[in-house]
C-alpha cells in the first residue's frame, strides 16, 4: 500500500472549515483514499473515502486532486468535538483482507 | 449502520491470568475483523487478521498462543490474552469489514482498555 504523509498538527478556529492536507504520490491506480479519526481513548471513526472523484458525505468533503498524488478532507463547520487526530490511508479498496495501515495522523485542534 | 461493539470497556487483571474480549458487528455482518493493539501516544497496531470460520493470520512479531483469536460466527470474533502481563497493557481496538457497494471500509469498535497488574 502506498504511503501517505500528513503535517503532525494543525489549528482551527470553531465555526471555521478545516481543511486537512495528505499526500500520497505514490498511489496506484486500484488504490482508495480513506480518511478515518480518533478522538482521545476511542475507536478510529470512518469518515469517508474516495477513488478519483471529489465525495461529499454528511460529516465531510473529499477532494482528490487530478493525478491523485494528493487530496485534502474538509470539515466544513468545524466544533470542538471535531478535535481528533485524522488519519489518511491509502488502500486497495477491491477485495477482501486489505490492511489499514495508521500513520501518525494530524492532531487537529479546534479552538474556541 | 455500522456500528461495532467491545465488551468490556476496560478491564483489570493480575499478572499471569487470561483475559477475553469480545468483539460485536451489531447490524452487518462481517466476514473479516481485526485486531489492534495501541500503546500511549502511539498509533494503532495491526496485531492479526480474523476470517470467519478460519484461523487468524497474525503479523509479524504477534505470539499467536498468547493472543488468541476466535471468529466462530459473521457477527462475533473474540481475542484472548492468555496468561497476561503488565507489558501486555494496552488498548485493544476490533474493527470489521463491510463490503457496502462493493468497497471494504473498516468500521471500528470502542476499544478495550487492559491494564494487567
Amino acid at each position: 500500500d502506498a504511503k501517505t504523509t500528513q503535517p503532525p498538527s494543525m489549528d482551527c478556529a470553531e465555526g471555521r472549515a478545516a481543511n486537512l492536507p495528505c499526500n500520497h504520490s505514490t498511489i496506484s491506480g486500484n488504490e482508495y483514499v480513506y480518511w478515518y479519526r480518533q478522538i482521545h481513548s476511542q475507536g478510529p471513526q470512518y469518515i469517508i473515502h474516495g477513488l478519483k472523484n471529489n465525495e461529499t458525505n454528511e460529516m465531510a468533503s473529499l477532494i482528490i486532486t487530478e493525478d491523485r498524488k494528493s487530496s485534502t478532507l474538509i470539515l466544513p463547520h468545524a466544533t470542538l468535538r471535531d478535535t481528533a487526530v485524522y488519519y489518511c490511508i491509502v488502500m486497495g479498496g477491491g477485495g477482501s483482507n486489505y490492511k489499514l495501515t495508521f500513520g501518525k495522523g494530524t492532531l487537529l485542534t479546534v479552538n474556541p | 449502520g455500522a456500528v461495532v461493539s467491545q465488551h468490556p470497556s476496560r478491564v483489570i487483571c493480575k499478572s499471569g491470568t487470561s483475559v477475553k474480549i469480545e468483539c460485536r458487528s451489531l447490524d452487518f455482518q462481517a466476514t473479516t475483523m481485526f485486531w489492534y493493539r495501541q500503546f500511549p501516544k502511539k498509533s494503532l497496531m495491526l496485531m492479526a487478521t480474523s476470517n470467519e470460520g478460519s484461523k487468524a493470520t497474525y503479523e509479524q512479531g504477534v505470539e499467536k498462543d498468547k493472543f488468541l483469536i476466535n471468529h466462530a460466527s459473521l457477527t462475533l470474533s473474540t481475542l484472548t490474552v492468555t496468561s497476561a502481563h503488565p507489558e501486555d497493557s494496552s488498548f485493544y481496538i476490533c474493527s470489521a469489514e463491510s463490503q457496502r457497494g462493493g468497497i471494504d471500509t473498516q468500521y471500528f469498535g470502542p476499544g478495550t482498555r487492559l491494564t494487567v497488574l
